[in-house]
């Protein structure tokens, strides 16, 4: 079965780049689905950042679209989150997750055990 | 973007309990709304897609229901593995909103 690890620096400086990388295991990047990122502030709820397909195609919340870039390494069967100027609100749990779908419905059923970025003054 | 509001945000519940969560969205999203569990330091688990499609795996006392901007979780009988936290998420639209989450808690 598909199974996610993501991985990166814990510690992030002022206004540096946070990159994230989701390895793919059991399963094939370049199937039929979309790969996603989301986080989690400290005690707080969910938030979706973007997802990509094997394609390169990209989808990216509003809020974050302008700092963000997903990618996707089809050799090394895994895709990366960038997101630039990093502040203290960029801290989180950052999971990766593949995106299933029916039909037109799109769902996360897959999930990453999620890493820890904070931001470092 | 599509705003989802959930409520309550928390609720007290006993086991045996039959206990159902909110989700209301911002505009109409027909059917396109899941639901995941997420229990501390766990990373969220998926329990229904397509507003009422039990994810395979996932206990029959789970159900979801809806349409437009104003769906429900129901438990049907709260067991003890049950207590954690509960969101749903729309992906009617391209930016794939949660919610804010409905933490389930022991009475």
């Amino acid at each position: 079965q598909v199974q996610l690890q993501e991985s990166g620096p814990g510690l992030v400086k002022p206004s540096g780049t946070l990159s994230l990388t989701c390895a793919v295991s059991g399963g094939s990047i370049s199937s039929n689905n979309w790969w996603s990122w989301v986080r989690q502030p400290p005690g707080k709820g969910l938030e979706w950042i973007g997802e990509i397909f094997h394609s390169g195609s990209t989808n990216y919340n509003p809020s974050l679209k302008s700092r963000v870039t997903i990618s996707v390494d089809k050799s090394k069967n895994q895709f990366s989150l960038k997101l630039s100027f990093m502040t203290a609100a960029d801290t989180a749990l950052y999971y990766c997750a593949r995106v299933e779908s029916f039909g037109d419905y799109y769902y996360m059923d897959v999930w990453g055990k999620g890493t820890t970025v904070t931001f470092s003054s | 973007d599509i705003q989802m509001t959930q409520s309550p945000s928390s609720l007290s519940a006993s086991v045996g309990d039959r206990v159902t969560i909110t989700c209301r969205a911002s505009q109409s999203i027909s059917t396109y709304l899941n639901w995941y569990q997420q229990k501390p330091g766990k990373a969220p688990n998926l329990l229904i897609y397509a507003t009422s499609s039990l994810q395979s795996g996932v206990p029959s006392r789970f159900s979801g229901s809806g349409s437009g901007t104003d769906f429900t979780l129901t438990i049907s009988s709260l067991q003890p593995e049950d207590f954690a936290t509960y969101y749903c998420q729309q992906s009617y639209s391209m930016s794939r909103t949660f919610g804010q989450g409905t933490k389930v808690e022991i009475k």
